[in-house]
């Protein structure tokens, strides 16, 4: 157990709607990170939040938006969904922002939201 | 830009065996290298990191990695494999640019050890 947690494991929808995708971090960890694995797109960065603050985005789509609340639990919200969007989606977390050699710390990963749209 | 290769799709290799699962790698700078591993219906469980130091650098479950300044490879390995290996297996490389941490992962390795 990583220590992350992901909710919920299974989200099951139609196109054209709207979900939204919750992770805690490991107790004291600043930083959340949400990634995309698909078939077709392997294991994709989508956007980093550290306490509070947006740090870097990949190629998060512009349906796609995300926010780290006080307590620093991180919400991904996914609209207008389209059948492309079913994948695994992940969450991890570390301590660090990062951008220097002594701040990495390794990320760990929550057990993901798999969603699938119909 | 940062990127890392696994050149193979698949690794079979019976129980006991030897394994190496491949990664090779593209960056600008020094390379921050990872492995993780993904069992079925789980999230990535990391193994091990390269940052600095000694070239062979030795993680979780037994898996060790080489890092190889030369020929630009971090390859996970293993003396002796377990049925119980069997996963999906990610290299993968820390991006440089801004105050960010984020991964870049490989395509993965799914690793087969047959009894």
């Amino acid at each position: 157990d990583s220590g992350v947690t992901q909710t919920p494991k299974h989200l099951i929808t139609a196109t054209g709607q709207r979900v939204t995708l919750r992770c805690s971090p490991r107790s004291g960890d600043l930083s959340v990170y949400w990634y995309q694995q698909s078939l077709d797109q392997g294991l994709q960065f989508l956007i980093q939040y550290y306490n509070g603050e947006e740090r870097a985005k990949g190629n998060i789509l512009e349906r796609f938006s995300a926010q780290q609340f006080p307590d620093l639990h991180s919400e991904l919200n996914l609209s207008s969904l389209e059948l492309g969007d079913s994948a695994l989606y992940f969450c991890a977390s570390s301590v660090a922002m990062g951008g220097g050699r002594s701040s990495y710390n390794e990320q760990f990963f929550g057990p993901g939201t798999r969603l699938t749209v119909l | 830009a940062q990127s890392v290769a696994q050149p193979e799709d698949q690794v079979n290799v019976a129980e006991g065996n030897p394994l190496t699962v491949k990664c090779t790698y593209s960056v600008s700078g020094n390379p921050y290298l990872f492995w993780y591993v993904q069992y079925p219906n789980r999230g990535l469980q990391f193994l091990l990191k390269y940052i600095t130091g000694d070239n062979l650098v030795k993680g979780s479950y037994g898996f060790e990695a080489e890092f190889n300044k030369s020929q630009t490879s971090f390859h996970l390995k293993k003396p002796s494999a377990l049925v119980s290996d069997s996963a999906l297996y990610f290299c993968a490389v820390r991006d440089y640019g801004g105050a960010t941490n984020k991964l870049i992962f490989g395509t993965g390795t799914l690793l087969a050890v047959q009894p």
